[in-house]
């Protein structure tokens, strides 16, 4: 059974840092493309990160709001994605889901983090 | 990269049928086959229902149906249920350092 499981999500304040993790179960993490997808209250979805799989390199990229200060890191030997990030502001405070990316639609979605940036 | 267009809201008595329609341009739905469309029920995690235009993960009842023409895709829910009264955001791949851009949400209200 996949499952993706996040944590990390914290109050924090607005300039500083904070690491999201999302554990990944039941499938081979490299052969696919994974996201982080986030949701301000009230509001929509917004992609915010992707990370390529293996086939394709291995490469990253990330939304124009949050590129320079968001990171999005791969480790599948324990399995895990991560979004590390830097210089937060108020306008970052969404719930923030780890995503299986498929085909362009994302499958399995984890539970979601919340994040509150205070100013 | 600006968010797809979609309708506010949509509504529809049971048994009915509703089309919700996601609007956006040439370089993302115009350019690809990758349209994907989720349902989200209030305080609930986004569940996919269409992927590759036209395509259903398994599971998911094939009541659910999308299309695309042009720049704009559209999902339609036949005989609504009570169950099916949520959000609904469409998404497209957009390409090159945008992966993926959704659309601004429906909320679909069964009468």
């Amino acid at each position: 059974e996949v499952q993706l499981v996040e944590s990390g999500g914290a109050f924090v304040q607005a300039g500083g840092s904070l690491k999201l993790s999302c554990a990944a179960s039941g499938f081979t993490l490299s052969r696919f493309y994974m996201d982080w997808v986030r949701q301000a209250p009230g509001k929509g979805l917004e992609w915010v990160a992707l990370f390529r799989n293996i086939e394709d390199g291995s490469t990253t990229e990330h939304a124009a709001s949050v590129k320079g200060r968001f990171f999005i890191s791969k480790d599948d030997s324990k399995n895990s994605v991560y979004l590390q990030m830097n210089s937060l502001k108020t306008e970052d405070t969404a719930v923030y889901y780890c995503v299986r990316e498929y085909w362009g639609g994302f499958d399995y979605w984890g539970q979601g983090s919340l994040v509150t940036v205070s100013s | 990269q600006s968010a797809l267009t979609q309708p506010p809201s949509a509504s529809g008595s049971p048994g009915q049928s509703v089309t919700i329609s996601c609007t956006g341009t040439s370089s993302d739905i115009g350019a690809y086959n990758f349209v994907s469309w989720y349902q989200q029920h209030p305080g609930k995690v986004p569940k996919l229902l269409i992927y590759e235009v036209t395509k259903r993960p398994s599971g998911v009842p094939d009541r659910f149906s999308a299309s695309k023409s042009g720049n704009t895709a559209s999902l339609t829910v036949s005989g609504l249920q009570a169950d099916d009264e949520a959000d609904y955001y469409c998404s497209s791949y957009v390409g090159g350092m945008t992966s993926i851009v959704f659309g601004t949400g429906t909320k679909v209200t069964v009468l």
